[in-house]
């Protein structure tokens, strides 16, 4: 069992269409990151979120960190082809770096 | 800034053998996690080290195994292979072990 679950596993839309993946957990994590993986590379971050209630925006993506800390979601708007890779969230419980990983949501965008 | 660099990048090995994976962190990163990856079981974490210490330790058998030097590099070794050690190995470094962590591109490790 996942302590990060994330929805869709799979998402196929078309240029142009928004697009939001979530991230949830009966866990409360200090802080949530998110990456875009490509295939045979690393996973490259794009945002890390601390605060609950905290949203957080990269030109057409906007991610939020739940109330409580325990969820967050991941919009991107205008979808484009260069948006399509593996989007993993990954929460932080405790001192140190043991980040857990949720399943991840692959994402096609089709031009 | 040079990234998270990780040697080799690809690897073949047979059953019952070991074999030692290599990861240099970013200059001034002095924690490096290494994680496995599969397409069955996802991004597991292995275990983190800092400062040539092990902080954290995930749940794999013994024969999974870590150092880092003084240098903050790191190394991590497992012996007698099983086909289903076969994943892409990453490792990633952060400056104090409670922030961001950067990702190199991963070992391709085949168990055959």
């Amino acid at each position: 069992t996942q302590l990060l679950e994330q929805s869709p596993q799979f998402l196929s839309i078309q240029e142009g269409e928004n697009l939001t993946v979530y991230c949830n957990s009966s866990s409360v994590f200090s802080s949530l990151q998110w990456y875009r993986q490509e295939p045979g590379e690393g996973p490259v971050l794009l945002v890390t979120v601390v605060t609950g209630g905290e949203v957080k925006k990269l030109k057409r993506l906007t991610f939020q960190f739940g109330d409580a800390r325990k969820d967050s979601s991941l919009h991107i708007t205008a979808a484009q082809p260069g948006d399509t890779g593996l989007y993993l969230c990954a929460g932080n419980k405790a001192a140190g770096n043991k980040l857990t990983f949720g399943g991840g949501t692959r994402v096609l965008v089709k031009p | 800034k040079a990234g998270v660099t990780q040697t080799p990048r690809y690897l073949i090995k047979t059953r019952g053998q070991q074999v030692t994976l290599s990861c240099s962190p970013i200059s001034g990163h002095r924690s490096v996690s290494w994680y496995q990856q599969t397409p069955g079981q996802g991004l597991q974490f292995l275990f983190e080290y800092f400062s040539e210490t092990q902080r954290n330790k995930g749940n794999f058998p013994g024969r999974f195994s870590g150092r880092q030097f003084s240098n903050s590099r790191s190394e991590m070794n497992v012996s007698t292979l099983e086909l289903g050690d076969s994943a892409l190995y990453l490792c990633a470094s952060s400056r104090q072990g409670f922030d961001e962590q950067y990702f190199g591109p991963g070992t391709r490790l085949t168990v055959t």
